[in-house]
């Protein structure tokens, strides 16, 4: 069952905008994760935010989390054409569970 | 390195022919499963694995087996492939002790059953 929810499904840019995605979720989480995955290839973690947190920042990557709205967002700042992947929404549901539900993904697309 | 393995990597068989999908991780991770990623339906788990001897069903189990005799090593095993089987698989490990539970992703195996 799928719990996360990204939006919007593609996105297209230019390099140098930013790029931001958003992740909504239906029941309580323990924390919410974002994935890369480049075409064909396996999903690399990128950046962890705890139910507890509301923002985190790495590098060029900045999380939002609003446990009130259930929903997540994800800024890529300056975004260059090798940022073009696909980003997965994963959240750790409450309640000691240990199995993340993936999102359907949001597919970005940067043009040089 | 710390790496999730599988192979192959590419395999193109027929149905009813019997194949395995092998997976091995040397991170000591407790934690190992397997999805399946098809176009717009993201990635669906197929069963997963707390620890040695320990499986259990996820979204998607029909079809598939899998089994843990050994911690590194997680293969899926499609006893009767038929051709709605065809898809993108995912083998993934994370440790269960660090309580965050990221997910370490092998590079995929991608299967046509004709």
């Amino acid at each position: 069952s799928q719990q996360g929810e990204e939006d919007p499904q593609a996105l297209s840019i230019q390099e140098g905008e930013n790029a931001t995605m958003n992740c909504s979720y239906k029941t309580s989480i323990n924390n919410l994760q974002w994935y890369r995955q480049n075409s064909g290839r396996g999903l690399v973690h990128l950046i962890l935010i705890r139910s507890n947190e509301r923002e985190k920042h790495s590098g060029r990557l900045r999380v939002t989390l609003d446990t009130s709205k259930k929903s997540s967002s994800l800024l890529i700042t300056a975004s260059r054409a090798a940022d073009t992947a696909s980003y997965f929404c994963a959240t750790l549901q409450g309640g000691g569970s240990y199995i993340p539900t993936f999102g359907r993904g949001t597919s970005l697309i940067v043009h040089p | 390195e710390a790496q999730v393995t599988q192979n192959p990597r590419y395999l193109i068989t027929v149905t009813g022919k019997k194949l395995t999908v092998t997976c091995s991780q040397n991170m000591n991770h407790e934690y190992m499963s397997w999805y399946r990623q098809d176009p717009g339906l993201g990635l669906r788990q197929i069963y997963y694995s707390m620890n040695v001897e320990v499986t259990d069903k996820g979204d998607v189990p029909e079809g598939y087996k899998v089994s843990r005799k050994e911690k590194r090593n997680f293969p899926l095993i499609l006893e009767s492939p038929s051709p709605n089987q065809t898809s993108l698989y995912f083998c993934a490990s994370s440790s269960l002790r660090t309580e965050t539970y990221e997910q370490y992703f092998g590079p995929g195996t991608r299967l046509t059953v004709t």
